[in-house]
C-alpha cells in the first residue's frame, strides 16, 4: 500500500539508450513531478504535470519527457542515454494548490 | 528566482545534544517552507512545513523549525539528536502563486550522529 511507488529501483544501462521509469501514485492526488539527485545530493526539479497542464524546468533536455496515461501515473522517458543522466530520479505527487509532496524511494540510474 | 541555501554541508552531534540546521532562502515574498530528511538509500519524507500563521512550527520525530521573516531564514531544530536521525536534511521552499508547486531544495546538510 505503498503511497507512491517508482520502478526500477535500479537501472542501469548503456549509452544512447532509451528507457523508461515508471510511477504510481494511490493518493488521490492530481499533480505529479519528478526530480533528479545527482551524485552531490542536490534535488532539481525536473516536471511538475497535472491534467491541465505541464511545466518543465528550463534546463532539462529535451531527451527527458513525462507521459500520463491517467491521473495516477507519471512515466519518465528518457531518450538517447548520455552519462551525464546517471543519477537518481524521484517521483512525487500532491493535490494542486497543496504543496505537501510525498515521494516515492527513488530510481538509480546509472549510464555506462 | 528563488532560490534555497544551506550553509552547513556536514553537521556531527554527540548523540542527546541540540541541533540546529540552518536555512535560508532567496524570494519575493514569504514562500511555502518545508524540511524534509532523506535516511541513506531513501526518498524524502516532510518533517515539517510553514505556510503561515505561527512561526514556529512542530514537525514529527520531536523536530521544530521557526520562520524568521527578517532573516528569511526557517532554521530547524531539536533539542536532544537520536542517533536514528543520521540522515541527509533538506529545506525547500515553493511559490505561493501556485505555479506548478515546484519545489525548490537547498543543496542539503548531511547529519550525522557520535554515540
Amino acid at each position: 500500500d505503498t503511497a507512491v511507488s517508482q520502478t526500477p529501483k535500479y537501472l542501469v544501462t548503456q549509452m544512447g539508450n532509451d528507457k523508461s521509469i515508471k510511477c504510481e501514485q494511490n493518493l488521490g492526488h492530481d499533480t505529479m513531478y519528478w526530480y533528479k539527485q545527482d551524485s552531490k545530493k542536490f534535488l532539481k526539479i525536473m516536471f511538475s504535470y497535472n491534467n491541465k497542464e505541464l511545466i518543465i524546468n528550463e534546463t532539462v533536455p529535451n531527451r527527458f519527457s513525462p507521459k500520463s496515461p491517467d491521473k495516477a501515473h507519471l512515466n519518465l522517458h528518457i531518450n538517447s542515454l548520455e552519462l551525464g543522466d546517471s543519477a537518481v530520479y524521484f517521483c512525487a505527487s500532491s493535490f494542486s494548490g497543496g504543496n505537501i509532496q510525498y515521494f516515492g524511494a527513488g530510481t538509480r540510474l546509472s549510464v555506462l | 528566482a528563488q532560490s534555497v541555501t544551506q550553509p552547513d554541508i556536514h553537521i556531527t552531534v554527540s548523540e542527546g545534544a541540540s541541533l540546529e540546521l540552518r536555512c535560508n532562502y532567496s524570494y519575493g515574498a514569504t514562500p511555502y517552507l518545508f524540511w524534509y530528511v532523506q535516511s541513506p538509500g531513501q526518498g524524502l519524507q516532510l518533517l515539517l512545513k510553514y505556510f503561515s500563521g505561527d512561526t514556529l512550527v512542530q514537525g514529527i520525530k520531536g523536530f521544530e523549525a521557526e520562520f524568521k521573516r527578517s532573516q528569511s531564514s526557517f532554521n530547524l531544530r531539536k533539542p536532544s539528536v537520536h542517533w536514528s536521525d543520521a540522515a541527509e536534511y533538506f529545506c525547500a521552499v515553493a511559490p505561493t502563486d501556485n505555479a506548478g508547486n515546484m519545489l525548490t531544495f537547498g543543496g542539503g546538510t548531511r547529519l550525522m550522529v557520535k554515540p
